[in-house]
């Protein structure tokens, strides 16, 4: 069982839609990520927050709007995605951030996108 | 410049046979983290180990072991009697101190035991 949640598993959806993907972390950690991981491809830091501020963007396009109403619910707001942003997302969380003692980053289980 | 190295892209081994997966890291801070992540089909990456940069004491834990050297810059893993259910993709990962905000990961190595 994991510490953190990822809904949906998988979502398909065209191109003009607009759908939201959801994590949340029952593990009293402070920082949450969301990364993009690609067929054949490294993974991509994609957003980082920490007690609810944002804290990184790494020049991720608009489409991709990202919402951390607390410090243990992210969210993924997409619109208007392109086929190439099909690929696997996975939310996660740390105690902190930083290079502290004992900070371990904790992941879901990925939502399986496709954009048809 | 990358920051963690898994040079084995794909690695296919019989069941039972041992096998070791390498990382070599890059950073120019006394105090960092590495860890091992298991990715299996399903996708999520489940964390295996992460060690400080103070202790190179080797760990082991049941099958799986791990070799940390620092005069090399590598961290590697290595699992004993490898079985079906360790067919997965593994990444290594680094953190740091001067960036805190990062996990530097590498690109993965997919391992299939073949049974």
């Amino acid at each position: 069982e994991t510490g953190v949640t990822q809904t949906p598993r998988h979502l398909v959806m065209g191109m003009t839609n607009k759908k939201s993907l959801k994590c949340e972390q029952h593990l009293g950690h402070n920082a949450m990520y969301w990364y993009k991981q690609s067929a054949k491809k490294p993974l991509e830091l994609m957003f980082v927050y920490s007690l609810e501020e944002r804290v990184e963007n790494n020049s991720v396009p608009s489409r991709f709007s990202p919402e951390c109403p607390n410090s243990s619910h992210l969210f993924l707001h997409l619109h208007t995605l392109q086929p190439e942003d099909s690929a696997l997302y996975l939310c996660a969380s740390s105690l902190s951030l930083g290079n502290v003692v004992g900070n371990t980053i904790y992941f879901g289980e990925g939502s399986w996108l496709t954009v048809v | 410049a990358q920051k963690v190295t898994q040079a084995q892209t794909e690695i296919s081994v019989v069941e039972k046979e041992d096998v070791t997966l390498d990382c070599v890291y890059e950073t120019r801070d006394t105090t960092y983290y590495l860890f091992w992540y298991k990715q299996p089909p399903s996708g999520e990456l489940v964390f295996l180990i992460r060690r400080n940069s103070f202790d190179e004491q080797n760990e082991i834990s049941g099958r799986y072991s791990w070799n940390f050297q620092k005069s090399t810059s590598s961290f590697n893993f290595t699992i004993t009697a490898s079985q079906v259910v360790d067919s997965a993709v593994y990444f290594c990962a680094l953190s740091e101190t001067n960036t805190g905000n990062q996990f530097y990961f590498g690109t993965g190595t997919s391992l299939t035991v073949i049974p």
